[in-house]
């Protein structure tokens, strides 16, 4: 079955600056890659999502890049801000099958002001 | 609109006791499904349903029960309570066509002792 790993499981940076998460996935059936924020108390909620038929997608500080061909994939955040500490969580699953929705074991992100 | 609405946020059981966690979506969705959230494992899927009257085991439904009677309602039922139950419970909902993007609801954080 799929298994998706998720790298670094921590990552503090200073306001501003970049951060990159990355994630590998190991069955090239998957076709859909989403990324989640939880925020501390909350539910995940979806930031960003793309196919397998493109890759790279953009919205506004927040990009993924998708290899298929070294099956990883990747969210890059620019211009960091406090609000965007929280555990971030890439997923990767076969569009129609629900059941195979695969999570990563998460990135714990800290902003520092 | 309300979303994904889960109950209760927190819950402390006894080792054997039973308990349904109550979770409802008012945004029409056939797809809902049951996660749990355990440390450095991201989330695993414990059930899920594509409409009423249609449940299917996820990857981890062992010592779970589910049912869905209505489009709104899908609560997932502790039979009896192990210390290994002990997680953070998300329901979650979707559109039933294809379009991946879950909603999750806040969580219930439940401990059995």
């Amino acid at each position: 079955g799929e298994n998706v790993e998720q790298h670094p499981s921590t990552l503090s940076v200073q306001e501003g600056d970049s951060a990159v998460i990355k994630c590998t996935y190991s069955d090239s059936a998957s076709n859909y890659f989403p990324w989640y924020k939880q925020e501390l108390g909350k539910g995940p909620q979806l930031i960003i999502d793309i196919r397998s038929n493109v890759g790279e997608k953009k919205d506004q500080r927040i990009a993924v890049t998708l290899n298929k061909t070294a099956k990883h994939f990747s969210l890059h955040i620019t211009e960091t801000q406090p609000e965007d500490s929280a555990v971030y969580f890439c997923a990767a699953s076969i569009i129609g099958s629900y059941d195979k929705v695969i999570f990563g074991p998460g990135t714990s992100l800290s902003v520092i002001p | 609109n309300a979303g994904v609405t889960q109950t209760p946020k927190f819950q402390v059981l006894k080792t054997g006791q039973s308990m349904t966690l109550q979770c409802a979506q008012d945004m029409n969705h056939e797809y809902m499904s049951w996660y749990r959230q355990d440390p450095g494992m991201g989330l695993r899927l414990i059930h899920y349903s594509v409409g009423a009257g249609i449940t299917d085991q996820g990857e981890v439904p062992n010592g779970y029960n589910v049912s869905r009677s209505t489009t709104e309602d899908f609560p997932l039922r502790l039979l009896s309570a192990a210390p290994s139950q002990t997680s953070v419970y998300f329901c979650a909902s979707s559109y039933w066509t294809g379009d991946e993007k879950l909603f999750f609801g806040s969580g219930t954080q439940l401990s059995v002792l």
